[in-house]
């Protein structure tokens, strides 16, 4: 079965300090994509990035970075100096590369992130 | 302009009515995607359509009804509503099916049963 997990239910931080977010999926197949998004107070859900399973390069973009690992199944985001309009809510989500799974994005629950003036 | 939206935003009703939702893309989008998600922010597919066929039906009761009369607009038709349907729906679309392609959302409906 397939399943992302996201362990950390909420985080709070205070502005400037580095914060990690965990993501650890399970699935068999060889080929899949991962992705992160933000739902921010206001509700929309906002892409980050997405990684495919071949390829394991950290990606950096501004203060977000990204660390693929495939051997522990981890797909893990940190942000760097953190400010309060990162205050949201961070999903991690893994899509399969099968034509009957239609696109389908597999959510883990979601880390809700509040960082402090 | 929005490039996936949804109305209403918020949606108020009693136990039992009928309700709709619209989405429409301005994307050129092949694919697009109702999600629900629940009071614990847990979001799961309820459906996909790809140029106005359906594609995934997410063992999804029958009361809910999805509609693409093209494949711009995908529509969620609610009927006998019951509490548990209580949720915040977004629609999405996508380039195609392919699982790399990103999945853009719409603002969400917040949906109430009373």
């Amino acid at each position: 079965a397939q399943k992302v997990t996201q362990a950390q239910t909420e985080i709070s931080v205070v502005e400037k300090e580095d914060v990690t977010l965990d993501c650890v999926y399970e699935t068999r197949d060889t080929t899949y994509y991962l992705f992160w998004y933000k739902q921010p107070p206001s509700g929309e859900l906002v892409f980050l990035i997405r990684r495919n399973s071949f390829d394991e390069q950290n990606e950096i973009s501004g203060r977000y970075s990204w660390n693929f690992q495939k051997s522990t199944s981890s797909f893990n985001f940190t942000i760097t100096a953190s400010q309060v309009v990162d205050s949201a809510v961070y999903f991690c989500a893994l899509s399969r590369a099968l034509y009957n799974q239609g696109g389908k994005l597999i959510f883990g629950q979601g880390t809700e992130l509040s960082v402090k003036p | 302009d929005t490039a996936v939206s949804q109305t209403p935003k918020y949606l108020v009703t009693q136990m039992g009515n009928d309700k709709s939702i619209k989405c429409e893309q301005n994307l050129g989008h092949d694919t697009m995607y109702w999600y629900k998600q629940d009071s614990k922010k847990f979001l799961k597919i309820m459906f996909s359509y790809n140029n106005k066929e359906l594609i995934i039906n997410e063992t999804v009761p029958n009361r809910f009804s999805p509609k693409s009369p093209d494949k711009a607009h995908l529509n969620l038709h609610i009927n006998s509503l019951e509490l548990g349907d209580s949720a915040v729906y977004f629609c999405a679309s996508s380039q195609g099916l392919l699982a790399k392609n990103i999945q853009y959302f719409g603002a969400g409906t917040r949906l109430s049963v009373l």
